[in-house]
């Protein structure tokens, strides 16, 4: 019942190239999604959002693309650095003013020098 | 500025125990939120309150957890008794508002082990 999945635990690429973390969804209410990075003993922290009246948004060397009629968020991080390496977690929000999240269970980027 | 913390950072105790996770939210945030972190299921919302008001528990798993927060700057987490399968982190986080007037921001966990 699992309503936001990330069906890649882990994902290694190498410094320079392009890394994408895909995340899909079941609920077709959801309309503001989220991407958290996560580093060893620590919270989660926001990194870029989308609603879903844009299919793109851009912050520096993130990007998130957002298909709704698949389904389907992705995270391009472009180029990709060795501090990019952690946890990222997918978030889905339920509905314009609501509060609470749906968190995917994550995927482990490696990025190698 | 003071981010969203917790306490203890780590916890071991035996099961049968009862245990207080602690979290003060960043100030301004009116929505605040306990998180449990499991390698199956990830990032699972126990509970959020709003304005102090508990809103959603229903991922709260039973009656041993129970959570409050008496005030805008303090909220608790408690698991009595306590048993091995709750060992997790646990994560709160807090907001203003919606998730469209701003994200959510979490504090660094406390890493529960129950024996």
């Amino acid at each position: 019942d699992q309503q936001v999945k990330q069906n890649s635990p882990s994902l290694s690429v190498q410094e320079g190239r392009i890394s994408i973390l895909n995340c899909d969804y079941t609920n077709s209410m959801f309309d503001y999604f989220l991407w958290y990075k996560k580093y060893p003993a620590e919270g989660p922290t926001f990194l870029i959002s989308i609603s879903s009246i844009k299919d793109k948004n851009e912050d520096g060397r993130f990007t998130v693309f957002l298909n709704k009629s698949a389904k389907h968020l992705s995270l391009h991080i472009v180029p990709s650095q060795p501090g990019d390496s952690a946890v990222y977690f997918c978030a889905a929000s339920g509905q314009t003013g609501a509060n609470n999240l749906f968190f995917g269970t994550g995927t482990r980027l490696t990025v190698i020098p | 500025d003071a981010g969203v913390i917790q306490s203890p950072r780590h916890e071991v105790t035996e099961m049968g125990q009862e245990v207080t996770l602690r979290c003060k939210p960043i100030s301004g945030h009116n929505s605040l939120f306990w998180y449990r972190q499991t390698m199956m299921r990830g990032l699972e919302l126990l509970i959020y309150f709003n304005n102090n008001v508990p809103i959603d528990d229903s991922g709260m798993p039973e009656d041993r957890f129970s959570a409050k927060m008496p005030n805008a700057s303090f909220s608790t987490l408690k698991i009595q008794p306590s048993e091995p399968r709750d060992s997790a982190v646990y994560f709160c986080a807090s907001s203003l508002g919606t998730a469209w007037q701003g994200p959510q921001h979490f504090g660094d966990g406390t890493r529960l082990s129950i024996l």
